[in-house]
């Protein structure tokens, strides 16, 4: 397994209060991804990072920012929390171009 | 964007028996993955299918990329309880366009 950390693993917050999720890896991978995983929808890609600085938006990125200031860090900030962000949130990472997404343990975020 | 749909939602199976999943899309691949995700834990990798008609085996597990490139499946052979889980299949068109389908839910019976 790829060592890829989340914290934190679980938080409660409320409604409009800024949020951000870490997702850590030591595996010097280039490629990083956040999802959201929801009942029914399997996972969907929220943003993604292929190097330092260098980001894109995916498949659900509306209220949802990231920045990777580090190879090994890539954060994933709500800036303003909505019941509608209620979810659990992946991480992953890979080498790069088609190589296998390897994925962290996930956050559980409950927004009230 | 590209929508798997993927089949069975669940299966309540006895332990021993065959299981069989499948995932098709409107739109072609050009990688086919299978996860398996155990509660509180992230997807792990089974298989990776890289070439149209390409059949590959791990273990009691067995998964094809369709010839069209636009399906796949995976069969479990003689179930055991520790296949209990939700299994996930993904197509891939590149590292940054990875899509899901919304997981079968396996349930083997001692």
């Amino acid at each position: 397994d790829a060592g890829i950390t989340q914290s934190p693993r679980h938080k409660v917050t409320e409604t409009g209060t800024p949020v951000t999720l870490r997702c850590h890896q030591t595996e010097n991978h280039r490629y990083m991804y956040w999802y959201r995983q929801d009942p029914g929808h399997g996972l969907r890609l929220i943003h993604y990072s292929y190097g330092v600085k260098d980001t894109d938006k995916g498949e659900v990125s509306d209220g949802y920012s990231v920045s990777r200031s580090k190879t090994e860090d890539f954060l994933l900030t709500l800036e303003s929390a909505t019941s509608s962000q209620t979810s659990v949130y992946f991480c992953a990472s890979s080498a790069g171009g088609t190589d296998t997404q390897y994925f962290g343990p996930g956050t559980r975020l409950t927004v009230l | 964007g590209q929508q798997l749909n993927q089949s069975p939602q669940s299966m309540f199976i006895q332990e021993g028996e065959d299981v069989s999943m499948n995932c098709t899309s409107s739109s072609i691949f050009n990688t086919w993955l299978w996860y398996k995700q155990e509660p509180g834990e992230g997807p792990v990798l089974l298989i990776a299918l890289y070439k149209a008609g390409e059949l590959t085996s791990n273990g009691r597990l067995t998964a094809q990329f369709g010839i069209t490139r636009k399906d796949s499946f995976l069969n479990i052979s003689a179930s055991i309880p520790s296949d209990v889980g939700i299994y996930f299949c993904a197509g891939q068109l590149n590292n940054n366009d990875m899509r899901f389908g919304a997981g079968t839910r396996l349930t083997v019976k001692p």
